[in-house]
């Protein structure tokens, strides 16, 4: 099966920062890459999918990239109500592995 | 409005098998892009992937809980339907089910997602 890592496992910026999570698939899964944020008590919610685009609703500080087997997902300017949870996703094929999460809170 | 929503015990017994089950509205399960998985939250942890059916009823599972998962779905009642056997106290968690669309007949991404179940084993 392949493996999906993030890094760093947790983080601590301040409101406006620039704000890196990095995804990385033990096997290449071209751009079949999902991106979710799972705010505290509450459901997981869809960011980005296809890696880089960027699902309706969801604000344009938010954007992915990458393809292969490494991945971002880059909060240009970090607002208090991003404080949450991130994981990525492969879906190119079953099992549709999650990694195992960022949390990002406020310095 | 697509929605998904979990039911079941929100309490079983060590050794017990676990019935979920998630209804669905707002798209039909025999729609041939569609299909729905299950994915489990322990408390304080990750979303750990469990198990997937697809609307030609193709099935796929978790590697380290397959001997255990039985996913299944009544298209009629709008229903998947998750079993695992012989639970633990460790697989106490909320259990969410989640569409999935498949694009150009690949799988696609979880959206939406339900508002999950916590499942608490114990004796």
């Amino acid at each position: 099966d392949i493996q999906m890592t993030q890094s760093p496992s947790s983080l601590s910026a301040s409101v406006g920062d620039r704000v890196t999570i990095t995804c990385r698939a033990s096997q290449g899964i071209s751009n079949y890459l999902a991106w979710y944020q799972q705010k505290p008590g509450k459901v997981p919610k869809l960011l980005i999918y296809a890696a880089s685009t960027l699902q309706s609703g969801v604000p344009s500080r938010f954007s992915g990239s990458g393809s292969g087997t490494d991945f971002t997902l880059t909060i240009s300017s970090l607002q208090p109500e991003d404080v949450a949870t991130y994981y990525c996703q492969k879906y190119n094929s079953a099992p549709f592995t999650f990694g195992p999460g960022t949390k990002v809170d406020i310095k | 409005q697509v929605t998904l929503k979990e039911s079941g015990p929100v309490l079983v017994k060590p050794t017990e098998t676990l019935t979920l089950t998630c209804t669905v509205s707002g798209f039909s399960l025999s729609n041939a892009r569609m299909g729905v998985s299950w994915i489990r939250q322990p408390p304080g942890k990750a979303l750990e992937w469990l198990a997937h059916i697809f609307s030609n009823d193709e099935k796929s599972y978790s590697t380290s809980l397959k001997s255990r998962l039985t996913i299944s779905k009544d298209t009629s009642k709008s229903q998947v339907v998750l079993t695992m056997t012989n639970m633990d106290p460790v697989d106490t968690a909320t259990y969410y089910c989640a569409r999935m669309i498949r694009i150009a007949a690949r799988p696609g991404w979880f959206d939406p997602w339900g508002q999950g179940t916590l499942v608490t084993v114990s004796s």
